[in-house]
């Protein structure tokens, strides 16, 4: 089942702008990953945000988490037409735990596709 | 560079044939994760191993099967019993408390 789910499904935006990514998930996290996909290609990681933190910057990025609303949000600041991708979310699931770390799985929503105008 | 690679890029599958994804790692990587992505879709997981000789069933394990001898390997066999495979699929590892990192993936399709 997919736990996470983006919000909108596709935006489309003028390079320059500003692009917000929302998304939402049904039961308690860990951690919560944006990922970013090129067309055809693999996904590659851009942040991860855990579950006793409130925002995180990186770059042009900008992710908020909100854990009593079960949301997040991705916004990409000063678009440009390289930032056109698909965006997901992902929530994890614990799988073993100790001193030297966790192993986990992911659930990814079906993502948000961005596309950027020159 | 470290990384990982999927091959092949393109992978045409007959009727009743099964067919074998490589997936190979450098990054030293204990956890690795076989997705497969339909159209328009998010990531579903088939199987994923989080140490050598050890494989858990995914969300989606029916027609698909996997081996874990080495650290470096995780390759996923597409077996007959497969009956909607057209997909593409996407290997991924991670270290402990690390992202996952995503190979290129292969695009399988029915001939």
């Amino acid at each position: 089942s997919q736990q996470g789910e983006e919000d909108p499904q596709a935006l489309s935006i003028q390079e320059g702008e500003n692009a917000t990514m929302n998304c939402s998930y049904k039961t308690s996290i860990n951690n919560l990953q944006w990922y970013r996909q090129n067309s055809g290609r693999g996904l590659v990681h851009l942040i991860l945000i855990r579950s006793n933190e409130r925002e995180k910057h990186s770059g042009r990025l900008r992710v908020t988490l909100d854990t009593s609303k079960k949301s997040s949000s991705l916004l990409i600041t000063a678009s440009r037409a390289a930032d056109t991708a698909s965006y997901f979310c992902a929530t994890d699931l614990t799988l073993t735990e100790n001193s030297g770390g966790s192993n986990y799985k992911l659930t990814f929503g079906k993502g948000t596709l961005l596309t950027v105008n020159p | 560079d470290g990384g990982i690679t999927q091959s092949p890029k393109y992978l045409f599958r007959k009727e009743g044939q099964n067919v074998t994804l490589s997936c190979e790692q450098n990054l030293n990587h204990d956890a690795m994760y076989w997705y497969r992505q339909d159209p328009g879709q998010g990531l579903r997981l088939i199987y994923y191993s989080q140490i050598v000789n050890d494989f858990q069933k995914g969300d989606i394990a029916e027609g698909y099967s996997v081996s874990r001898e080495k650290k470096e390997s995780f390759p996923l066999t597409v077996t007959s019993a497969q009956k909607n495979p057209t997909a593409f699929y996407l290997c991924a590892s991670s270290s402990r408390w690390g992202p996952q990192h995503f190979g290129d993936g292969t695009r399988l399709s029915i001939l």
